[in-house]
Formats: C-alpha cells, structure tokens, sequence
C-alpha cells in the first residue's frame, strides 16, 4: 500500500519568491511520483512525474521537483512565483505505472500574494 | 481535438434517485478511472477499468456502480445507496501500462 502526505494545506508566497509544496510517500515498492495542479472547478493537469529515471525532474511552467529516496520526499520547487500559479496542488504515487489508480495527498492550496 | 469530455458539469440529485454521470474520451486510452473530490480529502479512487467488460473497485466503491461495455466510455452510477454524494466527480485515462493519467474537466454532485 502507498501513501501520501502534503504539509501544509495552504502555501502564501509573495510575487517572485519562491515556491515550496512538500510531499512525503510510503510506498513498499519503488514508487512512481506525480505532480498535478487543478485550477478552479476544472479537472487536474499533470505538471511533472518522477518514473526512476532522473531524479530531478522538470515539468510545465518552470515547475521541478527532486525525488529523494532517503527522505521519501519529492517536493515541487519554482524558483519565481507568478500570479497564474496560484491554484490547487496534488501530489500523488503510484506503485505500478498508473495501472490500478493513483493515491493522491489531500493537496496544497497555493495562494500568491502580490 | 483528443481529450476526455464529462457530462453535466453540473448535476442536481434528489435523495433516493440513482444518477449516472457520463465519461468518454477519444484518445484510444485503454485504462479509465473514476475519483471523488471532497474539500480537503483530495481525490480517493472509486472504479477502475484496464479494458473493456473488466473493472475492478477502487478505495470507496460501496454506492457506486460502473460499466465499460466500449473502450471509449466509463459511465458511473451514483446509487441511492451512497450516503454522502455531494462531491465533485473526475474522469480519467491512461494508456495500457503507461503511468500518466489525464482528467476530464468534472461533474459536479449536488444532493438536495
């Protein structure tokens, strides 16, 4: 079984600073990790996903995100916060390649202040 | 253009009515999904459907129902039996053994 924790349910950066949402798994096999931003009732984008090959990982929108297998993180950095960033971020694991679902945190709702 | 469509995007429930909400997408994908988003829950998987007349339950399946008779369509049944259906339902796909999943645009579920 996987699992996966957000800390921080609310994120308030100022405009040009920069962004950090943490996310934390447990998983009992090697884990496939993903990021996905959700926008106002709309559904999820996939911003960037980590399936072992390089551990740092670039995604949309000068997102990246660093897989770090000691300290089961995989954390979403952008070095410069922009207005259209604020939105609903969800990390989420999967132990087989996406197959049978994915297991989502409860999500960082990221507000930028301007 | 390819993509996964929901519909309604709005859908009002009387207690004690069965209602489905309809998924299809035209990305060829083989695998679809269904999730349930609450307000600080995140999304929790519901059904899930590696090919076509297969399906298995997902974490909260108890008052849902599915059928994937077409490889293009993942329709969900919310039941009379579903306690607490008020929520925002997702739609997603991926291909056969590929782990990307892409979302629909959601139903939103009002119970009155």
């Amino acid at each position: 079984a996987q699992s996966v924790t957000q800390l921080g349910s609310h994120v308030s950066v100022s405009e040009g600073a920069l962004v950090l949402l943490r996310c934390n798994y447990s998983s009992s096999v090697p884990p496939y990790l993903f990021w996905y931003v959700q926008y106002p009732n709309q559904g999820l984008q996939l911003l960037l996903k980590y399936t072992s090959a390089a551990t740092l990982v670039k995604g949309i929108n000068g997102f990246e995100a660093e897989f770090k297998k000691s300290e089961t993180s995989f954390h979403l950095t952008k070095p410069s916060a922009h207005m259209s960033d604020a939105a609903e971020y969800f990390c989420a694991v999967s132990a087989f390649r996406g197959a049978d679902g994915l297991t989502f945190g409860k999500g960082t709702h990221l507000i930028i202040q301007p | 253009d390819g993509g996964i469509t929901q519909s309604p995007k709005y859908l009002f429930r009387k207690e004690g009515q069965n209602v489905t909400l309809s998924c299809e997408q035209n990305l060829n994908h083989d695998a679809m999904y269904w999730y349930r988003q609450d307000p600080g829950q995140g999304l929790r998987l519901i059904y899930y459907s590696q090919i076509v007349n297969d399906f298995q339950k997902g974490d909260i399946a108890e008052g849902y129902s599915v059928s994937r008779e077409k490889k293009e369509s993942f329709p969900l049944t919310v039941t009379s039996a579903q306690k607490n259906p008020t929520a925002f339902y997702l739609c997603a796909s991926s291909m056969a053994g590929v782990d990307t999943q892409y979302f629909g645009p959601g139903t939103r579920l009002t119970v009155l």
